[in-house]
């Protein structure tokens, strides 16, 4: 266990569904993440919240759609996605401090749109 | 050219083996370095972590960083069918929170 809670872990959507994914940090930590993991390919980061500030948005779609309501709790809202966005979506927080630190991982949730 | 490369393998070794796994990069402000292992159906947990150039070892595991190749290395002895998993190396710089990731090595230890 890593003091990093996602869920639900699997979920299947159409395309026309809304859904949403929760991750919940145990951990003390003032960072969270959102990530994307694909078959073969590195993890790419989505969203940085900073002490409950977005920081960081890649070139993210718009039918993805994050919330960060406390430092412990990361929300990401699903709206008309594409098969393409099937994969693992990982949460991970850290604390940022002025030296760098490790991040920790959720269980991740492993989505699959048809 | 990637941040990050990294082999994706698979690697297949039998038991008792070294596994040696790596990384190079591209990026010269990198100065924070990780291994993060991942079994199926699992998150990414933190296997080693390693700041600057030099060696670091914990217990079967040692990480090495050449930070004047930008290269690095994982190094798994007496390997166990307990260390078939994804590794991951990841990366970051000074006062910086953003990791950037390998595509991650699938290995495979054979009983």
């Amino acid at each position: 266990e890593t003091g990093v809670t996602q869920t639900p872990r699997h979920l299947v959507m159409g395309m026309t569904n809304k859904k949403s994914l929760k991750c919940e940090q145990h951990l003390g930590h003032n960072a969270m993440y959102w990530y994307k993991q694909s078959a073969k390919k590195p993890l790419e980061l989505m969203f940085v919240y900073n002490f409950k500030e977005q920081t960081e948005n890649n070139s993210v779609p718009s039918r993805f759609s994050p919330e960060c309501p406390n430092s412990s709790h990361l929300f990401l809202h699903l709206h008309t996605l594409q098969p393409e966005d099937s994969a693992l979506y990982l949460c991970a927080s850290t604390e940022v401090r002025g030296l760098n630190t490790e991040a920790f991982f959720g269980q991740g949730t492993r989505l699959t749109v048809v | 050219q990637k941040e990050v490369e990294q082999d994706p393998g698979p690697l297949s070794v039998p038991e008792g083996a070294i596994v040696s796994l790596n990384c190079t990069y591209s990026n010269s402000a990198f100065q924070y370095f990780m291994w993060y292992r991942q079994y199926s159906r699992k998150g990414p947990e933190l296997l080693m972590y390693t700041y600057s150039s030099g060696n670091k070892e914990d217990g079967r595991f040692t990480a090495q960083v050449d930070k004047s190749s930008k290269y690095i290395s994982l190094f798994i002895r007496d390997s166990q069918p307990s260390d078939s998993a994804t590794y991951l190396c990841a990366m970051s710089r000074s006062n910086d929170y953003k990791l950037s990731f390998g595509a991650g090595t699938t290995v495979t230890v054979r009983a």
